[in-house]
Protein backbone atom coordinates (compact mmCIF):
# COMPACT_ATOMS: atom_id res chain seq x y z
CA UNK A 1 0.00 0.00 0.00
CA UNK A 2 1.09 3.45 -0.46
CA UNK A 3 2.47 5.38 2.56
CA UNK A 4 4.41 8.54 3.36
CA UNK A 5 6.94 7.86 6.45
CA UNK A 6 8.50 11.42 7.86
CA UNK A 7 10.56 9.90 10.74
CA UNK A 8 11.10 13.26 12.68
CA UNK A 9 7.91 14.54 14.42
CA UNK A 10 9.91 17.44 15.51
CA UNK A 11 12.70 19.50 14.80
CA UNK A 12 14.70 22.55 16.57
CA UNK A 13 16.86 24.49 14.61
CA UNK A 14 18.61 27.96 15.39
CA UNK A 15 17.63 30.83 12.94
CA UNK A 16 20.22 30.57 10.07
CA UNK A 17 20.97 27.31 10.48
CA UNK A 18 20.02 25.08 7.49
CA UNK A 19 17.28 22.45 7.69
CA UNK A 20 16.89 19.16 6.14
CA UNK A 21 13.35 17.60 6.74
CA UNK A 22 13.14 13.64 5.77
CA UNK A 23 10.71 12.24 3.62
CA UNK A 24 10.43 8.64 3.16
CA UNK A 25 7.40 6.89 0.31
CA UNK A 26 6.10 3.47 -0.37
CA UNK A 27 4.62 3.70 -4.27
CA UNK A 28 4.20 1.32 -7.01
CA UNK A 29 5.77 3.33 -10.01
CA UNK A 30 7.10 6.38 -10.35
CA UNK A 31 5.19 8.62 -7.83
CA UNK A 32 4.27 12.91 -7.87
CA UNK A 33 5.48 14.58 -4.49
CA UNK A 34 4.53 17.19 -2.74
CA UNK A 35 5.17 19.26 0.54
CA UNK A 36 3.26 21.38 1.98
CA UNK A 37 3.18 23.91 4.92
CA UNK A 38 0.63 24.61 7.69
CA UNK A 39 1.37 27.64 9.72
CA UNK A 40 -0.27 28.01 12.80
CA UNK A 41 -3.75 28.11 13.36
CA UNK A 42 -4.50 28.15 8.78
CA UNK A 43 -4.43 25.46 6.18
CA UNK A 44 -1.72 23.66 3.98
CA UNK A 45 0.10 25.42 1.39
CA UNK A 46 1.82 24.46 -1.22
CA UNK A 47 5.46 24.40 -1.46
CA UNK A 48 6.69 22.32 -3.74
CA UNK A 49 6.07 19.45 -5.67
CA UNK A 50 7.53 17.19 -7.75
CA UNK A 51 6.73 15.83 -10.91
CA UNK A 52 8.77 12.97 -13.48
CA UNK A 53 11.82 14.88 -14.08
CA UNK A 54 14.69 16.83 -12.79
CA UNK A 55 15.41 15.11 -8.98
CA UNK A 56 15.86 18.48 -7.89
CA UNK A 57 12.74 21.01 -7.24
CA UNK A 58 12.74 24.39 -6.47
CA UNK A 59 9.67 25.69 -4.13
CA UNK A 60 8.94 28.97 -2.50
CA UNK A 61 10.57 30.84 0.28
CA UNK A 62 13.85 29.60 -0.57
CA UNK A 63 13.08 25.68 0.09
CA UNK A 64 13.89 22.98 -2.25
CA UNK A 65 13.60 19.34 -2.67
CA UNK A 66 15.46 16.06 -3.80
CA UNK A 67 13.54 12.97 -5.17
CA UNK A 68 15.53 9.87 -5.15
CA UNK A 69 13.82 6.82 -6.95
CA UNK A 70 16.75 4.31 -5.02
CA UNK A 71 16.22 5.54 -1.62
CA UNK A 72 12.38 6.02 -2.28
CA UNK A 73 13.08 9.54 -0.44
CA UNK A 74 12.07 13.20 -1.25
CA UNK A 75 13.75 15.28 1.32
CA UNK A 76 13.06 19.22 1.96
CA UNK A 77 15.72 21.34 2.73
CA UNK A 78 16.45 25.11 3.31
CA UNK A 79 20.11 26.81 3.79
CA UNK A 80 19.25 29.36 5.88
CA UNK A 81 16.17 28.84 8.56
CA UNK A 82 14.40 32.28 9.06
CA UNK A 83 11.56 32.37 12.35
CA UNK A 84 8.84 32.73 10.26
CA UNK A 85 9.26 29.29 8.86
CA UNK A 86 8.27 27.67 12.26
CA UNK A 87 5.64 25.55 11.03
CA UNK A 88 4.58 21.87 10.37
CA UNK A 89 5.83 20.67 7.48
CA UNK A 90 3.74 17.34 5.24
CA UNK A 91 4.98 15.36 3.01
CA UNK A 92 2.34 13.82 0.57
CA UNK A 93 2.29 11.27 -2.41
CA UNK A 94 -0.55 11.53 -5.37
CA UNK A 95 -2.25 8.50 -6.21
CA UNK A 96 -3.23 7.93 -9.44
CA UNK A 97 -6.41 6.42 -8.54
CA UNK A 98 -9.35 7.56 -6.44
CA UNK A 99 -9.09 11.22 -7.75
CA UNK A 100 -5.67 11.64 -7.29
CA UNK A 101 -5.96 12.25 -3.47
CA UNK A 102 -3.49 12.99 -1.45
CA UNK A 103 -1.33 10.34 1.25
CA UNK A 104 0.04 12.71 4.31
CA UNK A 105 2.80 11.69 6.09
CA UNK A 106 1.86 12.58 9.73
CA UNK A 107 4.00 15.83 9.89
CA UNK A 108 7.30 17.57 11.15
CA UNK A 109 6.69 20.53 13.67
CA UNK A 110 9.85 22.84 12.77
CA UNK A 111 11.13 25.17 15.80
CA UNK A 112 13.22 27.59 15.08
CA UNK A 113 15.19 29.45 18.29
CA UNK A 114 16.84 32.75 18.33
CA UNK B 1 -4.37 32.35 -6.04
CA UNK B 2 -7.07 29.51 -5.74
CA UNK B 3 -9.47 30.34 -2.87
CA UNK B 4 -11.31 27.92 -0.87
CA UNK B 5 -13.56 28.80 1.72
CA UNK B 6 -15.31 27.14 4.68
CA UNK B 7 -17.99 27.25 7.16
CA UNK B 8 -17.87 27.69 9.82
CA UNK B 9 -14.42 27.94 11.02
CA UNK B 10 -14.80 26.33 14.22
CA UNK B 11 -18.34 24.38 15.92
CA UNK B 12 -19.07 22.49 19.10
CA UNK B 13 -21.94 19.79 18.50
CA UNK B 14 -23.61 17.20 21.20
CA UNK B 15 -23.01 13.76 20.77
CA UNK B 16 -26.02 12.17 18.64
CA UNK B 17 -26.77 15.65 16.68
CA UNK B 18 -26.39 16.47 13.00
CA UNK B 19 -23.16 18.17 11.58
CA UNK B 20 -22.69 20.20 8.21
CA UNK B 21 -19.42 21.66 7.13
CA UNK B 22 -19.50 23.66 4.16
CA UNK B 23 -16.58 24.17 1.53
CA UNK B 24 -17.08 26.98 -1.45
CA UNK B 25 -14.41 27.09 -4.20
CA UNK B 26 -14.26 29.72 -6.71
CA UNK B 27 -12.12 28.28 -9.17
CA UNK B 28 -13.81 26.01 -11.07
CA UNK B 29 -12.00 22.72 -9.67
CA UNK B 30 -13.30 19.54 -10.35
CA UNK B 31 -11.93 17.75 -7.69
CA UNK B 32 -13.31 18.72 -4.21
CA UNK B 33 -11.77 16.73 -0.88
CA UNK B 34 -12.51 16.61 2.43
CA UNK B 35 -9.97 15.37 4.95
CA UNK B 36 -9.63 15.35 8.76
CA UNK B 37 -6.44 15.88 10.80
CA UNK B 38 -5.85 14.48 13.81
CA UNK B 39 -3.09 14.85 15.77
CA UNK B 40 -0.29 11.89 15.24
CA UNK B 41 -2.21 11.25 12.02
CA UNK B 42 -1.36 13.88 9.56
CA UNK B 43 -4.54 14.29 7.19
CA UNK B 44 -6.90 11.56 5.76
CA UNK B 45 -9.04 11.41 3.38
CA UNK B 46 -12.71 11.19 4.28
CA UNK B 47 -14.65 11.71 0.96
CA UNK B 48 -13.76 13.16 -2.59
CA UNK B 49 -15.70 14.07 -6.01
CA UNK B 50 -14.40 15.10 -9.46
CA UNK B 51 -18.01 16.28 -10.70
CA UNK B 52 -21.68 17.50 -9.16
CA UNK B 53 -23.52 15.25 -7.97
CA UNK B 54 -21.40 12.34 -7.45
CA UNK B 55 -18.91 11.30 -4.30
CA UNK B 56 -16.86 8.78 -3.80
CA UNK B 57 -15.56 6.88 -0.43
CA UNK B 58 -12.15 7.69 0.68
CA UNK B 59 -9.85 6.00 3.31
CA UNK B 60 -12.07 7.00 6.52
CA UNK B 61 -15.55 7.05 5.07
CA UNK B 62 -17.89 5.33 8.32
CA UNK B 63 -19.94 7.92 9.84
CA UNK B 64 -20.31 10.68 6.74
CA UNK B 65 -21.68 11.36 4.08
CA UNK B 66 -20.96 14.34 1.16
CA UNK B 67 -22.98 15.91 -0.73
CA UNK B 68 -21.79 17.99 -4.23
CA UNK B 69 -24.53 19.52 -5.15
CA UNK B 70 -22.44 22.31 -7.67
CA UNK B 71 -19.39 22.56 -8.94
CA UNK B 72 -18.26 25.10 -6.58
CA UNK B 73 -19.61 23.41 -3.33
CA UNK B 74 -18.64 20.38 -1.30
CA UNK B 75 -20.63 19.36 2.10
CA UNK B 76 -19.71 17.06 4.82
CA UNK B 77 -22.32 15.10 6.62
CA UNK B 78 -21.67 13.81 10.14
CA UNK B 79 -25.67 12.26 10.63
CA UNK B 80 -24.49 11.37 14.11
CA UNK B 81 -21.87 13.07 15.40
CA UNK B 82 -19.39 11.18 17.86
CA UNK B 83 -16.53 12.09 20.05
CA UNK B 84 -14.51 10.30 17.72
CA UNK B 85 -14.93 12.66 15.12
CA UNK B 86 -13.32 15.23 17.43
CA UNK B 87 -10.92 16.56 14.60
CA UNK B 88 -9.99 19.79 11.93
CA UNK B 89 -11.44 19.15 9.13
CA UNK B 90 -9.99 20.61 6.02
CA UNK B 91 -11.54 20.73 2.21
CA UNK B 92 -9.00 21.12 -0.75
CA UNK B 93 -10.00 21.45 -4.41
CA UNK B 94 -7.82 20.70 -7.95
CA UNK B 95 -8.51 21.28 -11.37
CA UNK B 96 -6.67 18.06 -12.84
CA UNK B 97 -6.38 16.17 -9.33
CA UNK B 98 -3.15 18.18 -9.63
CA UNK B 99 -1.86 21.04 -6.94
CA UNK B 100 -4.49 21.18 -3.97
CA UNK B 101 -5.57 24.35 -2.71
CA UNK B 102 -6.80 23.40 0.79
CA UNK B 103 -9.29 25.73 2.88
CA UNK B 104 -8.23 27.54 6.36
CA UNK B 105 -9.82 24.27 8.03
CA UNK B 106 -13.00 23.59 10.30
CA UNK B 107 -12.03 22.87 14.20
CA UNK B 108 -15.05 20.62 15.55
CA UNK B 109 -15.55 19.50 19.12
CA UNK B 110 -18.00 17.39 19.63
CA UNK B 111 -19.36 17.00 23.51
Amino acid sequence: AQSVTQPDARVTVSEGASLQLRCKYSYFGTPYLFWYVQYPRQGLQLLLKYYPGDPVVQGVNGFEAEFSKSNSSFHLRKASVHWSDWAVYFCAVSLYQGGRALIFGTGTTVSVSP
Amino acid sequence: EAAVTQSPRSKVAVTGGKVTLSCHQTNNHDYMYWYRQDTGHGLRLIHYSYVADSTEKGDIPDGYKASRPSQENFSLILELASLSQTAVYFCASSDTGDTQYFGPGTRLLVL
